[in-house]
C-alpha cells in the first residue's frame, strides 16, 4: 500500500523563524514526491517535486524540500518564515510499483506563522 | 492564477436537483482530473482523463458522471446526490498523466447538498 504521513496538524512559528513541515511517506519502488500549498478558498498551488538527482529541491517562493530515502521523509522547510505564508500544506506521493502512478495526498498541515 | 478555472465557485443544490460543474484549462495539457476535498479527509481522486478518454474511475458513485468534450474542457454532472457529497470539488489539469507530471489545480466549487 502506498501512504503519507503528515504527522502535525498544526505548526506555529514567528516570522522571520525558519520553518519545517513534515511528511514520510511508504511505497514500493522509488517515490515521486511533491508538495502544494492551499490558501483559503482556492485550490492547490505546487510548491516543487522531488523526481530523482540532487535530494535537496528548492521550489517557488524560497520554500525547499531534502529528500532523505533512509527516514522515507520529504520535509518542507524555509528558512524565515513571513506572515504571508499562512496555509494549509499538503505533501503528496506517487510511486510506480504501487496504486498504479496516483497521487497519494496527506491529511494536510496549517502552517500558522505569527508576527 | 494556475490557468485553471472552475465554474461555478459555489453551489447549494437539493438531493433532486440536477446540476454541472464546469472546467477548463488554459495550458495545452492533455490529462484532466476531478478530485474531492472533504473537511478533515486527504484529497480523493475521482476520474482522470488523458486526451479525451477516461483512464480511471476511482469507484465514484455513478451519480456523479464526468464528462470530457475535448482537452481543455471536462465537466462533472451532478444528479441526486447525497448531503455526504458535500464537499470542494478541484479539477486539475498536467501535461500528461505520467507520474513526474505536475498537477496544476482549479479553484474549486464549494459543494453543498441539502
Amino acid at each position: 500500500a502506498q501512504s503519507v504521513a503528515q504527522p502535525e496538524d498544526q505548526v506555529n512559528v514567528a516570522e522571520g523563524n525558519p520553518l519545517t513541515v513534515k511528511c514520510t511517506y511508504s511505497v514500493s519502488g522509488n517515490p515521486y514526491l511533491f508538495w502544494y500549498v492551499q490558501y483559503p478558498n482556492r485550490g492547490l498551488q505546487f510548491l516543487l517535486k522531488y523526481i530523482t538527482g540532487d535530494n535537496l529541491v528548492k521550489g517557488s517562493y524560497g520554500f525547499e524540500a531534502e529528500f532523505n530515502k533512509s527516514q522515507t521523509s520529504f520535509h518542507l522547510k524555509k528558512p524565515s518564515a513571513l506572515v504571508s505564508d499562512s496555509a494549509l500544506y499538503f505533501c503528496a506521493v506517487r510511486a510506480l510499483r504501487t496504486n498504479a502512478g496516483k497521487s497519494t495526498f496527506g491529511d494536510g498541515t496549517t502552517l500558522t506563522v505569527k508576527p | 492564477e494556475t490557468g485553471v478555472t472552475q465554474t461555478p465557485r459555489h453551489l447549494v443544490m437539493g438531493m433532486t436537483n440536477k446540476k454541472s460543474l464546469k472546467c477548463e484549462q488554459h495550458l495545452g495539457h492533455n490529462a484532466m482530473y476531478w478530485y474531492k476535498q472533504s473537511a478533515k479527509k486527504p484529497l480523493e481522486l475521482m476520474f482522470v482523463y488523458n486526451f479525451k478518454e477516461q483512464t480511471e474511475n476511482n469507484s465514484v458513485p455513478s451519480r456523479f458522471s464526468p464528462e470530457c468534450p475535448n482537452s481543455s474542457h471536462l465537466f462533472l454532472h451532478l444528479h441526486t446526490l447525497q448531503p455526504e457529497d458535500s464537499a470542494l470539488y478541484l479539477c486539475a489539469s498536467s501535461q500528461d498523466s505520467q507520474i513526474t507530471d505536475t498537477q496544476y489545480f482549479g479553484p474549486g466549487t464549494r459543494l453543498t447538498v441539502l
